[in-house]
């Protein structure tokens, strides 16, 4: 089994629709949760990071960690086109490197 | 702003050649971060650096090596280019030895011909 597995997508949504990303991990130990976002040509950039476990809100986005069931969320409420991007999770624990899912591919159209 | 650049945005080479991909941080980060991305294989680490003259080899060092004489500067070095090494390179910064919180440079797309 994979340490993190990510649907690849793509997904495809209306504007203003809710989106959910998930992505599942094996490793228990896994303390620090993270999503990135990705646009075509560019480098991923920091979206949401989350120290255990619980929801953290930002905006139009929320992070859900659910570490009894080995799984995180990304919502984003309202999606917008500009939000068409690829999603990253990423995850590690203390003293190790950070482990990043492959990625889903969102598409927002208006 | 946090800042991290990257010396070429493309770049072609031919096989065999030795490539220098340079990567500049401006946030004082002690730790940073070469990962190569593939279709379909994500973001691989390449080595991380936690100190000036510090590496570490991640997932896939094989034909890599890197350097970091100053801290904002980490460099990565193809001493022989091959054609599966063609691929998008990201160099990261973070102020975590773990790498939460990485902040990415736009890329180095590098074509080996």
């Amino acid at each position: 089994q994979k340490e993190v597995e990510q649907d690849p997508g793509p997904l495809s949504v209306p504007e203003g629709a809710i989106v959910s990303l998930n992505c599942t991990y094996s490793n228990s130990a896994f303390q620090y949760f993270m999503w990135y976002r990705q646009y075509s040509r560019k480098g991923p950039e920091l979206l949401m990071y989350t120290y255990s476990s619980g929801n953290k809100e930002d905006g139009r986005f929320t992070a859900q960690v659910d570490k009894s069931s080995k799984y995180i969320s990304l919502f984003i409420r309202d999606s917008q086109p500009s939000d068409s991007a690829t999603y990253l999770c990423a995850m590690s624990r203390a003293g190790t490197a950070l482990i990043f899912g492959k990625g889903t591919t969102l598409s927002v159209s208006s | 702003d946090v800042k991290v650049t990257q010396s070429s945005r493309y770049l072609v080479k031919r096989t065999g050649e030795k490539v220098f991909l340079e990567c500049v941080q401006d946030m004082d980060h002690e730790n940073m971060f070469w990962y190569r991305q593939d279709p379909g294989l994500g973001l691989r680490l390449i080595y991380f650096s936690y100190d000036v003259k510090m590496k570490e080899k991640g997932d896939i060092p094989e034909g890599y090596s890197v350097s970091r004489e100053k801290k904002e500067r980490f460099s990565l070095i193809l001493e022989s280019a091959s054609t599966n090494q063609t691929s998008m390179y990201l160099c990261a910064s973070s102020p975590t030895r773990q790498g939460t919180e990485q902040y990415f440079g736009p890329g180095t797309r590098l074509t080996v011909t």
